[in-house]
């Protein structure tokens, strides 16, 4: 079975340009979760999705949006690119809304703002 | 504010020796916690979890304590391969959250 798979794997933006990142969960997953792991740091909570409603929200600004697919795929849009967006984003999957089992993750995005 | 705390950026460990990596928490609401363990160009993989009913759980070579009076958890791994050698990270979850807090990472590197 196919893992959580994220498009694009690398990609370079500019200050003030948008992104749009991409993920698969797991076949049969439901959940889909976003997190940030800047250099140097642990994984940090921005988004929670289960079909396809939000569940939960990270201290990010308003410039971070997501949204969940009838196929519970999922994007994560970040408009106005700070330097400081710059970092690997990690889509995870689990099978429960309540997130009561273990997180599986993709191999992330690795975004670099310029 | 960082709930919780992987104090050891690294470690070095002989082959078959013990690797003891630590992490502590803040947060009393935090029932669940799992450790992570990441390659470099890949995503963190979940390792063993614990729940705070408990105070052990073990799997095969890997076993996490947790010691709730004192916030901390630990987890050895016993005997060390070199194939161990990856960050990792401990996560918790609060009951009444639906978000994994993350530590910062322990870089473990296991000397043949």
């Amino acid at each position: 079975d196919a893992g959580v798979t994220q498009s694009p794997t690398h990609l370079i933006k500019t200050r003030g340009q948008q992104v749009t990142l991409r993920c698969s969960p797991i076949s049969g997953h439901k959940s889909v979760s976003w997190y940030q792991q800047v250099l140097g740091q642990g994984p940090q909570f921005i988004f929670q999705y289960y079909e396809k409603e939000e569940r939960g929200r990270g201290n990010f600004p308003d410039r971070f949006s997501a949204r969940q697919f009838p196929n519970y795929s999922s994007e994560l849009n970040v408009n106005a690119l700070l330097l400081g967006d710059s970092a690997l984003y990690l889509c995870a999957s689990s099978s429960s809304g309540g997130i009561t089992g273990e997180l599986f993750f993709g191999e992330g995005s690795r975004l670099t703002v310029l | 504010d960082q709930q919780v705390k992987q104090n050891s950026p690294s470690l070095s460990v002989q082959e078959g020796r013990i690797s003891i990596l630590n992490c502590d928490y803040t947060n009393s609401m935090f029932d669940y916690f799992l450790w992570y363990k990441k390659y470099p160009a890949e995503g963190p993989t979940f390792l063993i979890s614990i729940s705070s009913i408990k105070d052990k759980n073990e799997d095969g070579r890997f076993t996490v304590f947790l010691n709730k009076s004192a916030k901390h958890l630990s987890l050895h791994i016993v005997p060390s391969q070199p194939g161990d050698s990856a960050v990792y990270f401990c996560a918790a979850l609060s009951n009444t959250g639906n978000q994994f807090y993350f530590g910062t990472g322990t870089s473990l590197t296991v000397i043949p």
